[in-house]
């Protein structure tokens, strides 16, 4: 299995410019989350899919963040315009939650942004 | 919000156990996890325990659990160079994790 794939591994864009990450979950999961990594807020759940269907986008930031998961086998986050503290590293995970109490997530390797 | 906390550094010589303290406010936490994050990937799920136990042991992994402290820990024995990670500690509900910030290991000869 190739697990989770995520794409860029690394952009760097300019302020304002827009940004989007891609994500490619492990066949069979149902369940898809966002996440971004800084050195000062940790880790923070943005927006999970169950079945395609956004249920949690409480950790959004702002409008300037959305999510989409047009079919299983893909997700996208995009910032739109992009700002210098956005810069963080976005996990994507996915997990074959049935519902219960155990919930394992499968991590990608995450996309590292920069924004000048 | 929930909050789980952990201290950022550890410091060990190969060979020796490594011991992993985290410390948490959510108690309707069925399971709780430590994952690993290794440098420049994504994390994984190194062990976890269901709520109701006090310990796990998985080969050199030992959880240790107490719920009315709120205490979670981690040991690993013989503790070798490539164990050198961050370390989560994560307990929240299956739909809405709560991560610490991380302990990064660090093994030395």
């Amino acid at each position: 299995d190739a697990g989770v794939i995520q794409s860029p591994r690394h952009e760097v864009t300019e302020m304002g410019q827009e940004v989007t990450l891609r994500c490619k979950p492990i066949s069979g999961h149902n369940s898809l989350f966002w996440y971004r990594q800084t050195m000062m807020r940790g880790l923070e759940l943005l927006i999970y899919f169950n079945n395609n269907v956004p249920i949690d986008d409480s950790g959004m930031p702002e409008d300037r963040f959305s999510a989409k998961m047009p079919n299983a086998s893909f997700s996208t986050l995009k910032i739109q315009p992009s700002e210098p503290r956005d810069s963080a590293v976005y996990f994507c995970a996915s997990s074959p939650w049935d519902g219960g109490d155990y919930n394992e997530q499968f991590f990608g390797p995450g996309t590292r942004l920069t924004v000048l | 919000g929930e909050d789980v906390e952990q201290s950022l550094f550890l410091s060990v010589r190969e060979g020796d156990s490594s011991v992993i303290n985290c410390t948490y406010t959510d108690s309707s936490s069925t399971y709780l996890y430590w994952y690993k994050q290794e440098p420049g990937a994504g994390l994984q799920l190194l062990t976890y325990i269901f709520s109701n136990m006090d310990m796990k042991q998985d080969q050199r992994l030992t959880v240790l659990l107490n719920k009315k402290d709120k205490h979670l820990s981690l040991r690993i024995a013989d503790t070798q160079t490539g164990d050198s990670a961050i370390y989560f500690c994560i307990t929240g509900t299956a739909s809405k994790l709560t991560f610490g910030t991380g302990t990064r290991l660090q093994v030395t000869l």
